[in-house]
Formats: C-alpha cells, structure tokens, sequence
C-alpha cells in the first residue's frame, strides 16, 4: 500500500464549476500538508501548504486537513481554463519538513470553456 | 530571475553510457533535492543536500550519484545508465529545507 493515495483522473468539469480534489494517507507522523500544481512540460509549483489539520484559504483555493481520517482536500471555487493541469498532493514528517516529501501521483484536471 | 535550471531538458542515450544532468539555482539556497517522475508512481525522491558536500539518499538512489562541491549547483550522474532510468527528472531547491521547494523545468531522459 502506498503511504499517499491520489487518484489519478482525468476529472473534467466546466468552466465555473466547483472541484474538489482529495488524498488519502496511512503515516499518522505527518505534519504538513502541501498541494503543488503542474502544468504540461513543466515543474511543480507550491499551490497551498498547510500545517496539521484545519482549513486555509487563499482566493479560489481551499484547503482541508482531517488528520482524524487521514484525508486532505483541495477545493477550487469558479474554475477557470486556466486550472487545467495536475494537481500533486504531498506531505511530510514534523522532523524532516520540506526535505523529505511524500507525493500523491497527482489527478490530471481539466477544464472545459 | 530567480530560477533553477536544469540542462538538457531532453535527452536519448544508450545503455551504459555515463551522462550528467546539470542543475544550478540562482537563489542562494542551502537545500537542493532531485526527483524522478514516473506514471503512477509519481515525484520520488533519488538524493538530497542540505549543504554543500553534504548529500543523502533519498527513496530511490539505486544507480544515481550527485556531488555538492559549490552551493548553487547539484548534479545528477548516472554512471551507467539502464531503460529503468528512463523517467522525468526534477531538481529542486529550497532556502534550508524547511521552506517551500522551487522546481526546475525539468529532464526528459530516455535510456535505450
């Protein structure tokens, strides 16, 4: 069993539409929760970090910890055309922070005018 | 511009013959990390620094060697490199490893 669980997609949605995208985790040591995002021919960039559990927002996206089902979301609100790439959800050990990540194998998003 | 940057972006190579992926940041970072990206699998991570010649393993080293003789640039070396080392590669730098990684653009290899 992998230690991060993503599923892969493709989802496609609708211009507009509200996406949420989620991970599942078995190491109950982790500690911080990031979501990168991916374009095509390019590499990942720093989306949402969150530390242990709870909620954070930031303009379109939200993102949730629920340590207690080892579950982490992201939720993009009004998607638009642009979001259309790969998400990778990734965490880590309080001991070891950015240094040692754990990746998901990302979902492919796309969105559709 | 801050960036990493990683050269080539593509490269075909046979079986056996030595290569080196360059990787060089501009952002005066002490962490500096290098991944392969492979379908279902994902980012893996092969080594690390967090200084200079101060290198570990990380997941997946089997059949990689890097050097940190100078803080900006982390090499990737395979010595003699198999079609199991055909992948996407990533470097990746970060101010001391506890801040959010910069991602190059990327290696495209591909081992015949």
């Amino acid at each position: 069993q992998k230690e991060v669980e993503q599923d892969p997609g493709p989802l496609s949605v609708p211009e507009g539409a509200i996406v949420s995208l989620n991970c599942t985790y078995s190491n109950s040591a982790f500690q911080y929760f990031m979501w990168y995002r991916q374009y095509s021919r390019k590499g990942p960039e720093l989306l949402m970090y969150t530390y242990s559990s709870g909620n954070k927002e930031d303009g379109r996206f939200t993102a949730q910890v629920d340590k207690s089902s080892k579950y982490i979301s992201l939720f993009i609100r009004d998607s638009q055309p642009s979001d259309s790439a790969t998400y990778l959800c990734a965490m880590s050990a309080m001991n070891t922070g950015f240094q040692k990540l754990v990746f998901g194998t990302g979902t492919r998003l796309l969105v559709s005018p | 511009e801050a960036q990493v940057t990683q050269n080539p972006r593509y490269l075909i190579t046979v079986t056996g013959k030595k290569l080196t992926v360059t990787c060089s940041q501009n952002m005066n970072h002490e962490y500096m990390s290098w991944y392969r990206q492979d379908p279902g699998l994902g980012l893996r991570q092969i080594y690390y620094s967090m200084n200079v010649e101060v290198t570990d393993k990380g997941d997946v080293p089997e059949g990689y060697k890097v050097s940190r003789k100078e803080k900006r640039n982390f090499p990737l070396i395979l010595e003699s490199p198999s079609p199991n080392q055909t992948s996407l590669y990533f470097c990746a730098s970060s101010p001391s490893g506890r801040e959010k990684l910069f991602f190059g653009s990327g290696t495209q290899l591909s081992v015949l």
